[in-house]
């Protein structure tokens, strides 16, 4: 699976849209983005993943770019439950089952919401 | 719609006292079944992972094993806990289908004293 880099942290304020970006140069065409977040002392909470388009649902946006080699997570109102580890993670479509512990969640992105 | 649920939700125990963590997922037949170990502030690390009832497999060696008697639930045990067992647990699942997406629970932690 491809490797990620994301930002280690970002503030955003509440009510406003928190972009979260990913870069996954190596990706390969085959291999979907992922993005999870992780509230303190929780499991980790699946929000979208993707392909190639750009795709929504009523937690986020997430946005491909053309080459694929990276992708931004928007959040479009954050609110102050969104503060979270969020992870981008990519994942070789077709994968094994026992493929989802062969990468690790890594660091992620520590997203603090402020009022 | 699938949901799944583990408990005890936290537990504090003795050295060599025996573990037990439940998890069950509803909602959906003949899931993927995984338990995850994460250390605080570190990624998660695959520790066992069932595509059926009795089917285990184990990614790492260590003190604990994994029991699936029913085909949604997984069950994490240990005969003697060590310190190094605490840590935060997490039961998840994925359907049977390729490029599936992995759902977790709401995790256990656990402090070995």
């Amino acid at each position: 699976d491809a490797k990620t880099t994301q930002p280690t942290s970002m503030d955003c304020a509440e009510g406003r849209a928190a972009n979260l970006p990913c870069n996954h140069s190596t990706i390969s065409g085959n291999e979907y983005v992922y993005w999870y977040r992780q509230i303190h002392s929780q499991g980790p909470q699946y929000i979208i993943h993707g392909l190639k388009n750009n795709e929504t649902n009523e937690m986020a946006s997430l946005i491909i770019t053309e080459d694929r080699k990276s992708s931004t997570l928007i959040l479009p109102h954050a609110t102050l439950r969104d503060t979270a580890v969020y992870y981008c993670i990519v994942r070789l479509r077709g994968s094994s089952t026992d493929s989802w512990g062969k990468f690790q969640f890594g660091a992620g992105t520590q997203v603090v919401v402020t009022p | 719609s699938q949901t799944i649920h583990q408990w005890p939700a936290t537990l504090v125990q003795p050295v060599g006292s025996p573990l037990s963590l439940e998890c069950t997922v509803e909602g959906t037949s003949n899931p993927n079944l995984y338990w995850y170990r994460q250390a605080a502030g570190r990624g998660l690390q695959l520790l066992f992972y069932s595509v059926g009832i009795g089917q285990i497999s184990s990614e790492v060696p260590q003190n604990l094993s994994a029991s699936r008697p029913q085909d949604r639930q997984f069950i994490l045990s240990s005969k003697k806990l060590l310190l190094s067992d605490s840590g935060f647990y997490l039961c998840a699942w994925s359907s049977g289908v390729a490029g599936n997406t992995i759902y977790f629970g709401e995790g256990s932690w656990l402090t070995v004293v």
